[in-house]
């Protein structure tokens, strides 16, 4: 399968914690990047492979997988987290990219 | 750091070719990366178009690929992307990225600012 599926959307309180969640057949070969992108501006990377943070990328933010399922959770969430976040992978043939549909987050 | 610059028009008509290059400073385009195209339709989400490897191998989204080109000009140090018979629905910001692949997985690191393209008459 060639798909990834994320729920549309997810809210949290300032300062607690959030999961997203990313779904599909290749997470159980492939580990999930994950992307943060802001209305009107480019996605950026903020955890790729078992859970790495490029440099920049605050701690509270940490990814982790089981089975088909990649989580990307932010350990007490900001207001400036509030954004829409994206999973992608290599499909299961390697060959292939492929996005979640993303989820946006909303900080209360 | 390596930076990735998208430009070429911003309207292309119906029915006609959509060109976009992407050009990479700090950096060689003949690195260990791919070099992808991705992207994101008004409102929408992000859409993987394809990706090309230095040597000249790519990789294309199977719902577009009868559509796609994407090429590299190593003097250059930047690659394109063409889209035949594009349509309304093409209409979208189109970023470069370069993709890193990493043990069993991959990384989207470097993003342009993206372009817009409108297909309209």
């Amino acid at each position: 399968s060639s798909e990834l599926t994320q729920d549309p959307a997810v809210s949290v309180a300032l300062g607690q914690t959030v999961r997203i969640t990313c779904q599909g057949d290749s997470l159980r070969s492939y580990y999930a990047s994950w992307y943060q992108q802001k209305p009107g501006q480019a996605p950026v990377l903020v955890i790729y492979g078992k859970n790495n943070r490029p440099s920049g990328i605050p701690d509270r933010f940490s990814g982790s997988s089981s089975g088909n399922t990649a989580s990307l959770t932010i350990t007490g969430a900001q207001a400036e987290d509030e954004a829409d976040y994206y999973c992608n992978s290599r499909d299961s043939s390697g060959n292939l990219v492929v996005f979640g549909g993303g989820t946006k987050l909303t900080v209360l | 750091q390596v930076q990735l610059q998208e430009s070429g028009p911003g309207l292309v008509k119906p029915s006609g070719t959509l060109s976009l290059t992407c050009a990479v400073s700090g950096g060689s385009i003949s690195s260990s990366n791919w070099w992808s195209w991705v992207r994101q339709p008004p409102g929408k989400g992000l859409e993987w178009i394809g990706e090309i490897y230095h040597s000249g191998s790519t990789n294309y989204n199977p719902s577009l690929k009868s559509r796609v080109t994407i090429s590299v000009d190593k003097s250059k140090n930047q690659f394109s992307l063409k889209l035949s018979s594009v349509t309304a629905a093409d209409t979208a910001v189109y970023y470069c990225a370069r993709d890193s692949l990493v043990v069993r997985g991959n990384r989207m690191d470097v993003w342009g600012k993206g372009t817009t393209v409108t297909v309209s008459s």
